[in-house]
This record gives structure tokens, sequence and C-alpha cells, in this order.
């Protein structure tokens, strides 16, 4: 069936260091949305990306959306303890409005 | 806070048991949804309704029924569940189903975290 694919399922990184968490799908996505879990909590939304090749930024947060709108990546700079959680994306695939969540990767920051 | 309230937030139920789980949203939102979330599936879709019409079942055993009276109410009721459905199950709504050409991000609610023993 129709999935989207997140990698990796699990990151350690020591604080500092940089992240990336990256989703792919089989088919071209309408859209992609970012969600962030923290330990214990639920999903809150980042951001959508609607067009191809579009970047946005939060802060530290760089998002992508592939040209072929078909992969996008969450990439975190200088992670702090703050970004501990597990990212999600969810694709809107285009042909039947159908949203995709990724498995999800958790980030766990080494102090 | 989300906008999205779950009740109860934690419930122990035995395999013969009979319980709802209830979501409401304050966000004047079309589209509501129910998701189970364990270690073995992260974010498992379940139920879409739109404007109180149900638009999604990813092929959900039929011990779990679904009821959506409006457009800012959603439940979830249980009877003779299993133990491998303890997860914590997760109401959403957003503003609409599709919306192309804006944002249309999940608010989530906090969850209800089910333990079948």
């Amino acid at each position: 069936g129709q999935q989207v694919m997140q990698i990796p399922q699990y990151q350690h990184v020591q604080e500092g260091e940089d992240f990336t968490t990256y989703c792919n799908s089989s088919t071209t996505l309408s859209n992609i949305q970012w969600y962030k879990q923290r330990p214990g909590g639920h999903p809150v939304f980042l951001i959508q990306l609607v067009k191809s090749g579009e970047v946005k930024k939060q802060k530290r947060l760089t998002f992508q959306f592939g040209e072929a709108k078909k992969n996008s990546s969450l990439h975190i700079t200088a992670t702090q303890t703050t970004d501990v959680g597990t990212y999600f994306c969810a694709g809107l695939l285009g042909l039947d409005d159908k949203i995709i969540f990724g498995k999800g990767t958790r980030l766990h920051i080494l102090p | 806070e989300t906008g999205v309230t779950q009740t109860p937030r934690h419930l122990v139920m035995g395999m013969t048991n009979k319980k709802s789980l209830k979501c409401e949203q304050h966000l004047g939102h079309n589209a509501m949804y129910w998701y189970k979330q364990s270690a073995k599936k992260p974010l498992e879709l379940m139920f879409v309704y739109n404007f109180k019409e149900q638009t999604e079942n990813n092929s959900v055993p039929s011990r779990f029924s679904p009821e959506c009276p409006n457009s800012s109410h959603l439940f979830l009721h249980l009877h003779t569940l299993q133990p491998e459905d303890s997860a914590l199950y997760l109401c959403a709504s957003s503003q609409d189903l599709v919306l192309r050409d804006r944002v249309n991000e999940q608010y989530f609610g906090p969850g209800t975290r089910l333990t079948v023993t």
C-alpha cells in the first residue's frame, strides 16, 4: 500500500551536533507536514511544505521539499536538549487526498 | 492547550468491559480523526470524519466503534478489546479534510492511555 518511509528510526546525538531526518514517498505528494512529539506529549504541528523544491526555516530548523515532491527532510542545527522528541512527517497523497504519517524519528540528545 | 480535549486521560479495562473515549474540539473545525499510537506502529490512523460523516476506516476491527454526533464531538466506543489494543489513543481535528492551498494542520488532543487487562 501507499507509504511514507521515514529514516532513521532512532538518532542519538551529542548536544550541539546537527540532526537530520528524511521522509520518502513512492508517489508524488500534494504537500508534506512535519510534527514534533515530546516524550509523554502529543504531536504538535511544525510546518507545511507545498511547492516543489521549497525550503523553509524556523530558527535552527530547516525543512526541505524535494523537486519531485516525493521526499522531504528536517535538519536541526546545533541541537539542544529541548529538541528531544519524535519527529513525524505526514504526506498528503495527491491521488486520493490521503494523509499518511511516517513512523517517526526519535531524537535523543546526549549532554 | 491545543483546543482539543480528551477524556478520560487514562483508562484500564478488562476484555469484557464496554467503555467510551470522548474527544471535543473548540476550534470550529470540520474534520476529526482517531489515531492509535503504540510502540509497534507509532501513529496509526483509525477513522476520519468530515462534517460528521465518516470518510475513512482504516480496516479497524469492529470492536472499535466511532461516533460523531456533531462536528465538535467524537467518540470511540470500545467493547471486548484485546490486550494488544493497549495503546495511546489520540484524537485530532483540522479545519477541513483537505486544504490544498492553505495550511491545514492537525491539532492533537492529549490522548487517552488505554490499558486492556
